[in-house]
């Protein structure tokens, strides 16, 4: 009940291209769910995040669909660039604070 | 630089040695996480402070890690007797109780068991 799945493992896609990335999670606990990306050798950096009160959430490029019922979330990137090739984690949390991770998607933008 | 540092950035170190490993979160952070990444995988919580108090602490801390903040600011993970299976990188992360629960992450300390 503590997990939460991601898919795909791995995206290729165009430049210019649209990438989505999905996360399913059980634990009606949790009420945040942030996204990351991280480089090679790198810490995850914060991407976008919502609460389970709004459905969808926008900055620049990136978006969060957040759907309660069916415990499921996305991020979307628009206008896909060969920078944003990274691997991106979705994360959940909820009352105990500490972040339960997918297992990441590994995003390759080709130029 | 106002961001989570860690340090060292990548240590070797032989089986059965003992490592020990800092973080220094954003000031006035009060708030200290610590995770796992393997390779291929996304972050494992490992156990996490608010101010000096350690709170919470996963099973994957066996005995053999120890973690401290002693005076609420800096924080330290050790671990002792290493094993080959301890190679991994270790993230801190630190965040403000008044915040959305928003973690900002150091970039790592790599460790190699050999």
């Amino acid at each position: 009940q503590q997990q939460v799945k991601q898919s795909p493992q791995s995206l290729i896609v165009q430049k210019g291209g649209i990438s989505i990335i999905n996360c399913a999670y059980e634990n009606t606990a949790f009420d945040y769910f942030p996204w990351y990306q991280q480089f090679p050798g790198k810490g995850p950096a914060l991407l976008i995040a919502i609460r389970p009160d709004v459905s969808e959430k926008k900055e620049g490029r990136f978006t969060i669909s957040f759907n309660k019922s069916a415990k499921q979330f996305s991020l979307q990137i628009r206008d896909s660039q060969p920078g944003d090739s990274a691997t991106y984690f979705c994360a959940a949390s909820g009352g105990t604070y500490k972040y339960i991770f997918g297992t990441g998607t590994r995003l390759k933008v080709l130029a | 630089d106002t961001g989570v540092s860690q340090d060292p950035r990548h240590k070797i170190t032989k089986r059965g040695q003992n490592v020990t490993f800092r973080c220094d979160p954003i000031s006035e952070h009060n708030r200290l996480y610590w995770y796992r990444q393997t390779l291929g995988q996304g972050p494992e919580f490992l156990t996490y402070f608010q101010n000096e108090a350690q709170l919470e602490k996963s099973r994957l801390l066996s005995d053999r890690f120890s973690a401290e903040r002693p005076k609420g600011s800096f924080s330290t993970l050790e671990i002792q007797r290493t094993e080959q299976g301890d190679s991994a990188m270790y993230l801190c992360a630190s965040s403000l109780t008044t915040s959305v629960d928003t973690q900002y992450f150091g970039p790592g300390t790599r460790l190699t068991v050999l």
